[in-house]
């Protein structure tokens, strides 16, 4: 089936720092989100991306859809304690086709 | 408002053994969807709806059962249980995709 290749798979930063991560896939898909998840916790939605090119921010995050519509970016800029958790991409397959597929998630530590 | 409620929290079977996952959300969502979720692994999909008596198989739908008689309710049900199916389930729901999620069943079989 359609695999989504999220990386990378951990990073630790210093607070205050910027993070990039990214997914890429071999399948196009109709809907890029990304979501955040805490120990214990289900994901919660970030940001959700409908259209190639489309660049948009939540706070200090920044998502793209990629032109390709194979691949989408997540920025967090200065990054503060409170962005711990595993972040997660996932992709809708085509219009009007409801399945979801997610990647591995990108577990991130900040320290202090 | 209570959002995306699953019930139970915990749950240990024994192979063999059926259950039901019980998932409820209050925000008249038509979409609703099941994922596991696997030490080092993303969610999978099992299955999902796109509203009352309409549903599909997802990524890995083998063992589990789903109906959606109802908006608000959309039960997963193990039929015989299997020590592959131990995991951590997420319900879900949306407009049209996974928007708000539960907080999880964790589920053992031994």
């Amino acid at each position: 089936g359609q695999q989504l290749n999220q990386s990378p798979q951990s990073m630790f930063i210093q607070e205050g720092e910027d993070v990039s991560m990214n997914c890429t896939s071999s399948s196009i898909f109709n809907t890029w989100l990304w979501y955040k998840q805490d120990p214990g916790e289900g994901p919660v939605l970030l940001i959700a991306l409908y259209k190639a090119g489309e660049l948009t921010s939540n706070g200090r995050l920044t998502a793209q859809f990629g032109i390709t519509r194979k691949d989408s970016f997540l920025n967090i800029s200065a990054s503060i304690p409170s962005d711990v958790g595993i972040y997660f991409c996932a992709g809708q397959l085509s219009p009007g086709n409801n399945d979801m597929r997610f990647g591995a998630g990108t577990r991130l530590t900040v320290k202090p | 408002n209570a959002g995306v409620t699953q019930t139970p929290k915990f749950q240990v079977l024994k192979t063999g053994q059926s259950m039901t996952l019980q998932c409820a959300q209050d925000m008249n969502h038509e979409y609703m969807s099941w994922y596991r979720q696997d030490p080092g692994m993303g969610l999978r999909l099992i299955h999902y709806s796109v509203g009352a008596g309409i549903t599909d198989q997802g990524e890995v739908p083998n063992g589990y059962n789903v109906s959606r008689s109802t908006t608000e309710d959309f039960p997963l049900r193990l039929l015989s249980a299997a020590p592959s199916q131990t995991s951590v389930y997420f319900c879900a729901s949306g407009i049209n995709q996974p928007q708000h999620f539960g907080d999880g069943t964790r589920l053992s079989i031994l």
